[in-house]
């Protein structure tokens, strides 16, 4: 089956404990992409990658780190993770940009204490 | 810069009636795609509809269907015979078809349709 899978779906931490969130899919698609959703504030890109080996910015990177080694794969990484970054995250995937459909993971809901 | 605005936040109706969802996005491109997405309270996001600049034709997909107007920049949702089910997060989106710019979404329309 066709899909994005995202781990955990569910975490509470507390700040400052470094954490990481995976993502992987396995439509051989080249563009992957985190967003994060908090009320209001609809989805906002953190992060995506155009290919294996290389990334680029969205609209709110600060506090976040990621990283594209394989294809399928496109890690979120929380260094020192901080009360603000509390949000639903959602990974998704595409052939490219522009008109591709972007396939969403089942998203993580992340608390942090 | 391209932006996608929701104006409405929520809305509520009684069941088979009918609502309509607004969108209005900006973009400097004239070459781009629009698309609505669905988020049901499991939370997952649904995909309902692509439509891209070039294509204007109004499209119909059982109660779903889609008003795009170039002039106004204007890509309307509206739900016929509303049901229970579909109570969600509604959400438009733009893409630049050039650009490696990211799905820029409006802040999304909480649909409640009461029985």
């Amino acid at each position: 089956e066709a899909q994005v899978t995202q781990n955990p779906r569910y975490l509470i931490t507390v700040t400052g404990k470094k954490l990481t969130v995976t993502c992987s899919q396995n439509m051989n698609h080249e563009y992957m992409s985190w967003y994060r959703q908090d009320p209001g504030l609809g989805l906002r890109q953190i992060y995506y990658s155009m290919n294996v080996e290389v990334t680029d910015k969205g609209d709110v990177p600060e506090g976040y780190k990621v990283s594209r080694k394989e294809k399928r794969n496109f890690p979120l990484i929380l260094e020192s993770p901080s009360p603000n970054q509390t949000s639903l995250y959602f990974c998704a995937s595409s052939f490219g940009t522009g008109n591709n459909e972007q396939f969403f993971g089942p998203g993580t809901r992340l608390t942090v204490l | 810069a391209q932006k996608v605005t929701q104006a409405q936040t929520e809305i509520s109706v009684v069941e088979k009636e009918d609502v309509t969802l607004d969108c209005v996005y900006e973009t400097r491109d004239t070459t781009y795609y629009l698309f609505w997405y669905k988020q049901p309270p499991s939370g997952e996001l649904v995909f309902l509809i692509r439509r891209n600049s070039f294509d204007e034709q109004n499209e119909i997909s059982g109660r779903y269907s889609w008003n795009f107007q170039k002039s106004t920049s204007s890509f309307n949702f509206t739900i016929t015979a509303s049901q229970v089910v579909d109570s969600a997060v509604y959400f438009c989106a733009l893409s630049e078809a050039y650009r490696n710019t990211p799905l820029v979404f409006g802040k999304g329309t909480r649909l409640s349709v009461i029985a």
